[in-house]
């Protein structure tokens, strides 16, 4: 019954590689979210998807790009891995695009590029 | 863009003892104001929000205060559990960047028994 899921939990991985994280939730949802945690614990949002359109697109390298097949998936694919890209990617839900409602953040995934 | 200040960036007190944590936002059409804790190694959840037509909330141990005038916000967590040490997050919802949450850089709370 896990809410919001993703995997793999752990990626290990070298540099120039591309790889992918899935999520899905099954809430309901119609808003799904990307977050990136660094070493320093900061977590800063790095996509959006609302019925499939994505809403937001901060200052992410487009190495990184969101797909999202359903309303219920919202997978990351990161192109040509750098070492700086090594954190800890959160997946999360809410119930309507706006934020006025809680998010549900599903396990991480933690990525180390060697 | 919107901009949320949080101090202090650690936090350490007696068990028993209150805390609190205080954030600072930029975007006056914020209108969100959600609490996330996060232990060590697990997902950030929501523990308390405010909206902007309320000045206070509480929870049991936890309350949150709202000063839109000042525009700041602050978390108080009274009669500290060790269970209570973890990250605590502040966001403010984006106001005019379609409402995406930007987060306060978190505060690490040690609560020693």
């Amino acid at each position: 019954d896990t809410a919001v899921s993703q995997t793999p939990k752990y990626l290990v991985t070298q540099m120039g590689n591309d790889k992918s994280i899935k999520c899905e939730q099954n809430l309901g949802h119609d808003t799904m979210y990307w977050y990136k945690q660094d070493s320093k614990k900061f977590l800063k949002i790095m996509f959006s998807y609302n019925n499939k359109e994505l809403i937001i697109n901060e200052t992410v390298p487009n190495r990184f790009s969101p797909k999202s097949p359903d309303k219920a998936h919202l997978n990351l694919h990161i192109n040509s891995l750098e070492l700086g890209d090594s954190a800890v990617y959160f997946c999360a839900s809410s119930q309507q695009g706006l934020p006025s409602y809680e998010q549900y953040f599903g396990p991480g995934t933690r990525l180390t590029v060697t | 863009g919107e901009n949320v200040e949080q101090h202090p960036s650690t936090l350490s007190v007696q068990e028993g003892d209150s805390a609190v944590i205080k954030c600072t936002y930029s975007d006056s059409a914020s209108n969100y104001f959600p609490w996330y804790k996060q232990e060590l190694g697990k997902r950030p959840q929501l523990i308390i929000d405010i909206r902007s037509n309320v000045g206070e909330k509480k929870d049991q141990r936890i309350a949150v205060t709202l000063n839109k005038t000042a525009k700041h916000f602050s978390l108080h967590i009274t009669e500290t559990q060790p269970e209570d040490s973890a990250v605590y997050f502040c966001a403010a919802s984006g106001g005019g960047s379609q409402g995406n949450l930007i987060f306060g850089k978190g505060t690490k709370l040690s609560v020693k028994p």
